[in-house]
């Protein structure tokens, strides 16, 4: 069974300040997402990443994915407070079986 | 349509009482899903659907609970002989295929609450 872990799974920061968050996962996989959630709201689409040693970045997100330690981070750089949001990372064994297996969540929050 | 379209977007029921969830998925996307999302909590992943093909539902939690998508675009989730513990959002997922590495595009989900 896929076992996927992020952590933290909350943090609290603040704004200009740097951080990451980590997503390992049970089994081989090179496929993994990352998604973002507002209270109240669905998931939106952050990252797709597909290989190993991909890196994807949009303004002050950037993810990468290791497949050989079945490891992903998410770094924040310079966090600004319109990035609160929970963060989800996703797994797929590929093949159709399972759909995605996500992890807990990340509940960022980021102050002033 | 442009998104995933979940309906209703809140139901409230009584114990016992069976609800019915609907997904309209993006048109053209072969592959739907259905998560739980407990409050709080991560995704669990509940069935999938490809295109025509029997659906894997592997992760359904009881028999109470159903899902059918018809001539492979719309699926509708059953809860029959709701509990409390079935309140959740039910979140619903499509992509371009499954098995290919393609990204889910979430509807807003039913929120669901058995009183």
């Amino acid at each position: 069974e896929l076992k996927v872990e992020q952590n933290p799974l909350f943090l609290s920061m603040q704004e200009g300040k740097n951080y990451t968050i980590y997503c390992n996962y049970s089994t081989t996989s090179d496929r993994l997402y990352w998604y973002r959630q507002d209270p109240g709201k669905s998931l939106e689409s952050l990252f797709v990443l597909l290989s190993n040693g991909a890196v994807k970045q949009e303004g002050r997100l950037m993810a990468s994915l290791d497949t050989k330690a079945r490891l992903s981070t998410l770094h924040i750089t310079a966090a600004v407070h319109d990035l609160s949001a929970t963060y989800f990372c996703a797994v797929d064994e590929g093949g159709g079986a399972d759909g995605l297996t996500f992890g807990k969540g990340t509940h960022l929050i980021i102050q002033p | 349509g442009a998104g995933v379209s979940q309906s209703p977007s809140n139901k409230v029921t009584e114990k016992g009482k069976d609800v019915e969830l609907r997904c309209d998925p993006i048109s053209g996307h072969t592959a739907l899903y259905w998560y739980r999302q407990s409050l709080g909590q991560g995704l669990e992943f509940l069935i999938y659907f490809q295109g025509n093909s029997a659906p894997d539902k592997s992760g359904l939690p009881s028999d109470r609970f159903s899902a059918e998508r018809t001539g492979g675009s719309v699926s509708t989730l059953t809860i029959q002989r709701t509990q409390q513990e079935d309140s959740a959002v039910y979140l619903c997922a499509s992509s371009l295929r499954a098995g290919g590495p393609t990204e889910a595009f979430f509807g807003q989900g039913t929120r669901l609450t058995v009183v």
